[in-house]
């Protein structure tokens, strides 16, 4: 069965630094979002992208964040200076909203901010 | 009052008994819901996804939405041990949104 693939599994990164969390969604899904989930806290929304535009997206989600599908097969997310307060799992998801399928999850990448 | 309520449990069960999990939540514009299981360390996986009002089968599992009173449940039937994990329910206003997502309510089924 299609799934959604994210890498890397775990990062580690030092507060200030850039990061990039990387997503293959499932392959003819047009719709992609990228939810986090702090510990012990619910799973939040962060940003859909359909088009290659950003069609939604939260209060969280502030300029240090960016999205981009740089090409066919890849779905990003950047933070660009990072917080300690940024460190959660983050999910990807994609949805084929034509056929009316729901959202499927990736297995995230938990980043941890040092 | 928050979007969507969930007890987060946990709940602990013998292995065969029938489990009901439930939501509630404040917004109706809410058309579609979802259920995901999630084990340790790993994404939500859908299990159930069910558009307004209305009961859903799909094996052991039923999904029911309540929008007059805005409840939703799941229930399981013949629980196994495999079964325990964190249930998730979510829903949204429209195909494609943002999901609004429960706490999550964590399940242990006993052998």
């Amino acid at each position: 069965e299609p799934e959604v693939t994210q890498t890397p599994s775990h990062q580690v990164t030092q507060m200030g630094q850039e990061v990039i969390l990387r997503c293959v969604p499932i392959s003819n899904h047009l719709y992609f979002y990228w939810y986090r989930q702090i510990l012990g806290q619910k799973v939040e929304f962060l940003v859909s992208f359909y088009n290659n535009e950003i069609s939604e997206k939260s209060e969280i989600f502030d300029d240090q964040f960016s999205v981009e599908r740089p090409d066919g097969s890849n779905f990003t997310l950047k933070i660009r200076s990072t917080k300690l307060e940024d460190s959660a799992m983050y999910f990807c998801a994609s949805s084929d909203r034509v056929s009316n399928q729901p959202q499927h999850f990736g297995d995230g990448t938990r980043l941890s901010i040092l | 009052q928050k979007e969507v309520e969930q007890d987060p449990g946990p709940l602990s069960v013998p292995e065969g008994a029938i489990v009901s999990l439930n939501c509630t939540y404040s917004n109706s514009a809410f058309q579609y819901f979802m259920w995901y299981r999630q084990y340790s360390r790993k994404g939500p996986e859908l299990l159930m996804y069910t558009y307004s009002s209305g009961n859903k089968e799909d094996g052991r599992f039923t999904a029911q939405v309540d929008k007059s009173s805005k409840y939703i449940s799941l229930f399981i039937r013949d629980s196994q041990p495999s079964d325990s994990a964190t249930y998730l329910c979510a829903m949204n206003r429209n195909q494609g949104g943002k999901l609004i997502f429960g706490q999550g309510t964590e399940l242990s089924v006993k052998p």
